[in-house]
């Protein structure tokens, strides 16, 4: 089930590191994976998208990792800044005709220390 | 504006009062969805609205819950009868197409007394 806000899991890192942020989804069929940044008091913000057809998929200082065969999808952040405190979640389509139609993992708490 | 827009941006509202929010989508985006997020939570599917087509609702949690939209425009979430569980921020989203990249509102923050 849903864990509540203080259970979230949380990633600390230092100004200039990578990050990697991990998610397990759970539907075979889902075929679309979304990760968002999550500031507080604001809207969900698009970070980078990938389709089942692919494995890797690059963006700027972002790489999102998709492996179908144990489910599982990362988010890897260069050079960690900041501003990349946050929260992440991943999503997955669940709604066939539609990429809107998602479900949303409970989110990683990324903290960056100067 | 450029971004998905919503209105209010917070709401108090006495128990079993209705509440009324509303979404403007990107402009040219066909494609509406509203979404929950509870406190410290991931996003609930609510609602999903394509064109003309049939809203898909099989995300609403209640009959005190519905959502209608006017053409390609604007969207309004009703909440009947509110209970103190309804706290939540209430998201909008658009999309070019069905199968187009998900753009998030700001949201709208309820909270019921």
């Amino acid at each position: 089930g849903e864990s509540v806000g203080l259970h979230l899991p949380t990633l600390s890192v230092q100004e200039g590191d990578n990050s990697i942020i991990n998610c397990a989804y759970s539907n075979s069929a889902s075929d679309y994976f979304i990760w968002y940044k999550q500031e507080s008091g604001k809207g969900p913000q698009f970070i980078i998208d990938i389709r089942s057809n692919m494995d890797k998929r690059q963006g700027q200082r972002v790489t999102v990792l998709l492996n179908k065969t144990v489910k599982h999808l990362s988010l890897q952040i260069a050079a960690t800044q900041p501003g990349d405190s946050a929260v992440y979640f991943c999503a997955e389509n669940s709604g066939g005709t539609s990429y809107g139609k998602l479900t949303f993992g409970q989110g990683t708490i990324l903290t960056v220390h100067p | 504006g450029a971004g998905v827009s919503q209105s209010p941006s917070n709401k108090v509202t006495e128990k079993g009062k209705d509440v009324e929010l509303r979404c403007d989508p990107i402009s040219g985006h066909t494609a509406l969805y509203w979404y929950r997020q509870r406190l410290g939570q991931g996003l609930e599917f609510l609602i999903y609205f394509q064109g003309n087509s049939a809203p898909d609702k099989s995300g609403l949690p209640s009959d005190r819950f519905s959502a209608e939209r006017t053409g390609e425009s604007v969207s309004t979430l009703t909440i009947q009868r509110t209970q103190q569980e309804d706290s939540a921020v209430y998201l909008c989203a658009s999309s070019r197409g069905q199968l187009d990249t998900i753009y998030f509102g700001e949201g709208s923050w309820l909270t019921v007394v």
